[in-house]
């Protein structure tokens, strides 16, 4: 199957910092790629959908000043979180869509966020 | 509204003992079905595409059933180690975007 890396797997900053989360589809081309954040013992909440070469598209209530999303190339695509807070402190996972038409979507192993 | 329910939230199985997970749907236009397993702190794997009702997929133990309304995760003769969360998804015609239901937490017992 596809593989997508995330990194990096662990982070804890200060509050006020900005922290950046990268995502990489190893061996495919994803002109499509997904943000997703998790709450424990909860399901994944879609933050923003991010296309090659366009601004993302963000889902309601979610602060596109806060979560920066760049898709600057086909296998890349990065979630800066600006001036982060503890309420931010969350699992952070990104996912990309296999091209062609199987809609496939394979997910990184996520980003644990602490904001202290 | 387009949405994605699980049943059971949690189980509990007995080495060896056969069971099925169930998703129900309502998601407009849809494109495919999805399964995955999420291992605590992880993302998720992917395990199955299913696209039309009667599709079924298997893998290993586990075998993936679609109809119009629901789908259905076998898994037979299950081990401890295919203790997870299983989650479903829809991805919708007209969002394009995977919607997920809350997951079954499976714990399979020696």
């Amino acid at each position: 199957g596809a593989v997508v890396s995330q990194h990096p797997s662990r982070v804890i900053c200060k509050s006020g910092t900005s922290v950046k989360i990268e995502c990489r589809s190893l061996d495919f081309q994803a002109t499509t790629m997904f943000w997703y954040r998790q709450f424990p013992k909860q399901s994944l909440m879609l933050m923003a959908t991010s296309n090659e070469g366009s601004k993302a598209t963000y889902e309601q209530g979610v602060e596109k000043d806060k979560f920066l999303i760049n898709h600057a190339s086909l296998t890349l695509s990065t979630l800066t979180v600006t001036s982060a807070h503890p309420e931010d402190s969350s699992f952070y996972i990104c996912s990309a869509r296999t091209p062609g038409g199987s809609y496939e979507q394979y997910f990184g192993p996520g980003t644990r966020l602490t904001v202290t | 509204e387009d949405q994605v329910t699980q049943s059971p939230e949690a189980l509990r199985l007995q080495e060896g003992e056969s069971s099925s997970l169930n998703c129900s749907y309502t998601v407009s236009g849809l494109r495919g079905l999805f399964w995955y397993r999420q291992d605590p702190g992880k993302g998720p794997e992917f395990l199955f595409t299913l696209y039309s009702a009667g599709e079924e997929k298997e893998k290993e133990r586990l075998k993936a059933t679609l109809t119009k309304k629901e789908s259905f995760l076998h898994i037979t003769a299950p081990k401890p180690e295919d203790s997870a969360t299983y989650l479903c998804a829809g991805l919708g015609g007209a969002t394009n975007k995977l919607i997920f239901g809350t997951g079954t937490l499976l714990a399979v017992q020696p």
